[in-house]
């Protein structure tokens, strides 16, 4: 199967600063990558689609100025947390739309913010 | 507005013996269908999708049957393993029939029973 990597798989940063995770594919150019975000016990709740070459779409109540996401290459999205708060803490999850409709996805990055 | 609900949230099961684990979605739009499995702190694996063309998909142990008229979908496990235990997501696109974005259930655990 195709592969994505997620880095990094766990962060603890002070509350205030900034954070950026990276989502690459490895095997595969994906045009459209998408971030998750799960709370524990709970379902993976899509925040943006990512597409090579142009502006993220995100999702209703995600803010575009909090979670900035960048997807500069066919093989590399970054979603960055701006000045992250206790509550943004949370497992993200990024994912790669190979050729058709099957998606991958990488190995979660969990965030705490202290 | 949950559009992919799972309803059971757990369900536990004796090795060998057969795991349905079901789905519901409320948006006629969607025409894709996909199972995830998921482990704790890690990210989704890709285990059989449905295309709305079909009512059944069979890969090894794995069967998804889908009726579109109920817009409920199934994954069916036969026989069931003690490694099959994590949780189940069931995913849904085609919602605006343009960005292949995937709409997460709520999840299952499954819970097989040595």
């Amino acid at each position: 199967g195709a592969v994505v990597s997620q880095h990094p798989s766990w962060v603890i940063c002070k509350s205030g600063t900034s954070v950026k995770i990276e989502c690459r594919s490895l095997d595969f150019q994906a045009t459209t990558m998408f971030w998750y975000r799960q709370f524990p016990k709970q379902s993976l709740m899509l925040m943006a689609t990512s597409n090579e070459g142009s502006k993220a779409t995100y999702e209703q109540g995600v803010e575009k100025d909090k979670f900035l996401i960048n997807h500069a290459s066919l093989t590399l999205s970054t979603l960055t947390v701006t000045s992250a708060h206790p509550e943004d803490s949370s497992f993200y999850i990024c994912s790669a739309l190979r050729a058709g409709r099957r998606a991958f996805f990488g190995q979660g990055t969990r965030l705490t913010v202290v | 507005d949950q559009q992919v609900k799972q309803n059971s949230p757990s369900l536990s099961v004796q090795e060998g013996r057969i795991s349905i684990l079901n789905c519901d979605y409320t948006n006629s739009m969607f025409d894709y269908f996909l199972w995830y499995k998921k482990y704790p702190a890690e990210g989704p694996t890709f285990l059989i999708s449905i295309s709305s063309i079909k009512d059944k998909n069979e890969d090894g142990r794995f069967t998804v049957f889908l009726n579109k008229s109920a817009k409920h979908l199934s994954l069916h496990i036969v026989p069931s393993q003690p490694g099959d235990s994590a949780v189940y997501f069931c995913a849904a696109s085609g919602e605006g029939g343009a960005t292949n974005k995937l709409i997460f259930g709520t999840g299952t655990l499954l819970a097989v029973q040595p």
